[in-house]
């Protein structure tokens, strides 16, 4: 089966504007989370989305949001962009239940000039 | 808080020996513990999790509550094994929240 797809792989934007990414989960998969990975901070948890709604949020600026529609499809947008967000944005998907596996996509590389 | 500690951020050892990557987690309640690996080139993936308590591609880990430490272990290394592995908890219940550690560089020499 396919699995997590994100996209654009790579992006490069300039400070203050606004970005958007894209991840397409593995089918049936109805839980979508969202990692920050930095060489200073390691992987961080931004958000996780099930059925549309947010569940859980990690400790990140009203900046860094998200969305997910009715095929389980999620973006997150980061407006304002800041030099410290350059990095690579992990998109991961998951079946409900506990010590479910979560399955990563192979990223999304921001980069903010 | 839930926190995760990998103390080596390199680990390097020769082909045949034996290896332990080492993990700490810090939560007041009944973690779930995961290892993932990341090979180079390819996305980060799962190894194992505490609750299979079984041996995948000869590594294990054992779950110790008292010492709130989840070591990796594999008795033979060999050359494939080479990659980056991160510890991580979830708090469980039916929020997908992963808290990963800084992660560890192995790297098996010949």
């Amino acid at each position: 089966k396919a699995g997590v797809t994100q996209t654009p792989r790579y992006l490069i934007k300039t400070r203050g504007q606004q970005v958007t990414l894209s991840c397409s989960p593995i089918s049936g998969h109805r839980s979508v989370s969202w990692y920050q990975q930095t060489p200073g901070q390691g992987l961080q948890f931004l958000f996780e989305y099930f059925s549309e709604t947010q569940r859980n949020k990690g400790n990140f600026p009203g900046r860094f949001s998200g969305r997910q529609f009715s095929n389980s499809r999620s973006e997150m947008n980061v407006s304002t962009l800041e030099l410290g967000d350059s990095a690579l944005y992990l998109c991961a998907s998951s079946l409900e239940g506990a010590y479910t596996e979560a399955f990563f996509g192979q990223g999304t590389r921001l980069t903010v000039v | 808080a839930q926190r995760v500690t990998q103390p080596e951020k390199l680990l390097s050892v020769f082909k045949g020996a034996p290896v332990e990557l080492k993990c700490n987690y810090s939560y007041s309640g009944s973690p779930e513990l995961f290892w993932y690996v990341q090979y180079s080139r390819q996305r980060l993936q799962l190894l194992l999790r505490h609750i299979s308590r079984e041996s995948i591609k000869g590594f294990t880990a054992d779950l110790n509550k008292g010492e709130t430490s989840f070591h990796l272990k594999k008795p033979f290394a060999q050359e494939e094994d080479s990659a980056m592995y991160y510890c991580a908890l979830s708090g469980g219940g039916s929020a997908r929240q992963l808290t990963f550690g800084s992660g560890t560089q192995l790297t098996v020499l010949p």
